[in-house]
């Protein structure tokens, strides 16, 4: 069975850097993820597509600031020069043959 | 541009039924993969449902025999028909496009009780 786990929490001050990541289950490692933004009170946004390669495709108007890469079965999401705005909860997400839709835990973000 | 507009929540009580619609605008419903995604009050996201641009169509277990996604071509719209509704099926729901969710809807509240 496929699952995603993430942290519940992380926090980064104004301006620095943060690295979230997203653990595919054992067998899973060369699944495609997708990262999602959810600010408070509203829906969700996709951020990006992410590969096992670390190769990703960034949604409509998403910053520079937003990037992606990968390392075995983990799945990483860095957000520099934070900004007040990134505080949110990030979810990853995959899909595969057979499995037509799962969602890690998310991670809740808090810039101090 | 790319827009996704939900509409069809409401209050219903236990055993109820609901249909929601998803509006698709910049592109065609029917060409893709479109999901329905869940969010109970203060909880993740779930997955509920997807289409494929073939018509076949899969569930959550959670849902299974109660709820049926489907879509209306010459409307460029997409369905979600809930039936024999729980208390625990309360959530906004929301549409997305594709498997990779790339685009979102803003969300319908569907609130169950009695």
């Amino acid at each position: 069975q496929l699952v995603l786990t993430q942290s519940p929490s992380a926090s980064a001050s104004l301006g620095a850097s943060v690295k979230l990541t997203c653990t595919l289950s054992s067998g899973h490692s060369s699944y495609a993820i997708a990262w999602h933004q959810q600010q408070p009170e509203k829906g969700p946004r996709y951020l990006m597509k992410l590969n096992s390669d670390g190769s990703h495709s960034k949604g409509d108007g998403i910053p520079d600031r937003f990037s992606g890469s990968s390392s075995g079965a983990e799945r990483y999401l860095t957000i520099s020069s934070l900004q007040s705005e990134d505080e949110a909860d990030y979810y990853c997400q995959t899909w595969g043959t057979g499995i037509q839709g799962v969602f890690g835990g998310g991670t809740k973000l808090t810039v101090l | 541009e790319v827009q996704l507009v939900e509409s069809g929540g409401g209050l219903v009580q236990p055993g109820g039924s609901l249909r929601l619609s998803c509006a698709a605008s910049g592109f065609t419903v029917s060409s893709n993969y479109m999901s329905w995604v869940r969010q109970a009050p203060g909880k993740g996201l779930e997955w509920v449902s997807v289409i494929y641009s073939g018509g076949s169509t899969y569930y959550a277990d959670s849902v299974k025999g109660r709820f049926t996604i489907s879509r209306d071509n010459s409307k460029n719209t997409l369905y979600l028909q809930m039936n024999s509704l729980r208390a625990e099926d309360t959530a906004v729901y929301y549409c997305a496009r594709a498997r990779l969710l790339d685009y979102w809807g803003q969300g319908t509240l569907v609130t169950v009780s009695s």
